[in-house]
């Protein structure tokens, strides 16, 4: 069975103390790996797809990378509208259909 | 433009009323996807459809019935809910149901059974 963890649950930084959140997972035959932000009552926004290890993805302030066991989205700088809760979800061979299994989330908070 | 547009924003509904929820996309994604979130929880799939036939069905309970009139819509109908259902509703779609592919998700809809 697929299985994503995310790490850590919670995150408090100053408004430009850089650092790393990170998603472990387990897939047989990765096809994809998403990350998404969600804020407070609304949908996941999309932010990046990796497909193979080595992959790296920049927007902005983020940028995400993709090992063969885990993803690291890297927040350089933050500033206090980067806070919201980060997603991360992958797509296995196993699951067919574009089904996503979602880690549970890391909640970011930055204050100014 | 990767807009998912759903309505109602909100709904409060009792356990015996019948509702609806409804998705529009006009991206020309041909796979649309319900979702259901409860609070500090992920989002949990619960139906998909590709080419606006039904392709999964996440064991989901019958009091929740799906429609996909058309390519571009895709409803939910709620019937005779458990104050335990009350959560964010997410409509979701991609391009295909090919592996790989992102899906976009509307802002969702929060259901209040009571």
């Amino acid at each position: 069975e697929d299985q994503v963890t995310q790490s850590p649950e919670a995150l408090r930084l100053q408004e430009g103390e850089s650092s790393s959140l990170n998603c472990s997972y387990t897939v047989s035959g990765l096809r994809g790996l998403f990350w998404y932000r969600q804020d407070p009552g609304k949908g996941p926004e999309f932010l990046f797809t990796l497909y193979s290890a080595g992959e790296e993805k920049e927007k902005e302030r983020l940028k995400a990378t993709l090992t063969k066991k885990e993803s690291f989205l890297h927040i350089t700088a933050p500033k206090p509208e980067d806070s919201a809760t980060y997603l991360c979800a992958v797509q296995g061979m196993n699951t067919g259909f574009q089904k996503l299994v979602f880690g549970t989330g890391t909640r970011l908070l930055v204050s100014p | 433009d990767t807009e998912v547009t759903q309505t109602p924003k909100h709904l409060v509904m009792g356990m015996t009323n019948k509702k609806s929820l409804k998705c529009e996309q006009h991206m020309g994604h041909r796979a649309m996807y319900w979702y259901k979130q409860k609070a500090k929880k992920p989002p949990e799939l619960m139906f998909v459809y590709s080419y606006e036939k039904l392709s999964i069905n996440e064991s989901v309970p019958s009091r929740f019935s799906p429609e996909c009139p058309n390519s571009s819509l895709l409803n939910l109908h709620l019937h005779a809910l458990q104050p335990e259902d009350s959560a964010l509703y997410l409509c979701a779609s991609s391009i295909r149901t090919g592996l790989g592919t992102e899906a976009f998700f509307g802002q969702g809809t929060r259901l209040t059974v009571v």
